[in-house]
């Protein structure tokens, strides 16, 4: 059974700074793995997308990378600033669950001015 | 409308209550589903669509019904539910093909549902 966990579940930076969250899943076998935002109240955002053959995705500020191998990706996000403060998910798609997209707990991030 | 709109947002019910949560996507997309997220817990799939069919159950008390009417609409269906059923509800859309679910999740907004 897949689990998906997510360390650390919160964290609190200066703005400015450079940040990584981690995900590590215990099932390689993988059709892709998401990396969402979450504005507290609000709905899912999904902020990269990457495919079990690819290492990793870059959109502006943030990059993801994932190892297979491992069990282990990484959301790195470059120059935080307070408009970044939401929870960020980690949710893997395996290959044999039929759209199920199986979601760590969390990071809870805040970036203070 | 643009994306995955849910309705209504809030909704508050009595155990006794029958009630239904909306859901609709303008994204042309030919999969939807319905996610729970509760206090402190991981987002758990309730149920998934593809092309109106239901292809995924997650062992859901029957007490939540789902219906899936077209490929844009999806609807969830409740009665007698429990206190412990209070959580945000989430939908969510993708486009499916052949038999794989390689792309991303467009999530709607949610409804906040509190059961007294």
């Amino acid at each position: 059974k897949q689990e998906v966990t997510q360390i650390p579940a919160a964290l609190s930076v200066p703005e400015g700074e450079n940040l990584v969250l981690n995900c590590s899943f215990t099932d390689s076998a993988i059709y892709n793995l998401q990396w969402f935002r979450q504005d507290p109240g609000k709905g899912l955002t999904s902020l990269l997308l990457i495919q079990s053959s690819q290492r990793e995705q870059t959109s502006g500020r943030l990059n993801a990378s994932l190892d297979k191998s491992s069990g282990r990706s990484t959301l790195y996000i470059a120059a935080s600033q307070p408009g970044d403060s939401a929870t960020y998910l980690c949710a893997v798609g395996g290959d044999n669950q039929g759209g199920k997209l199986i979601f760590g707990q969390g990071t809870e991030l805040s970036v203070k001015p | 409308e643009t994306g995955v709109t849910q309705t209504p947002r809030h909704l508050v019910m009595g155990m006794t209550n029958k009630k239904s949560l909306k859901c609709e996507q303008h994204l042309g997309h030919n999969a939807m589903y319905w996610y729970k997220q509760s206090a402190k817990k991981p987002l758990e799939l309730m149920f998934v669509y593809n092309f109106k069919e239901q292809t995924e159950n997650n062992s859901v008390p029957s007490r939540f019904s789902p219906e899936c009417p077209n490929s844009s609409h999806l609807f969830l269906h409740l009665h007698t539910l429990q206190p412990e059923d209070s959580a945000l509800y989430l939908c969510a859309s993708s486009q499916v093909g052949a038999g794989t679910y390689t792309d991303t999740q467009y999530f709607g907004p949610g409804t906040r549902l509190t059961v007294l």
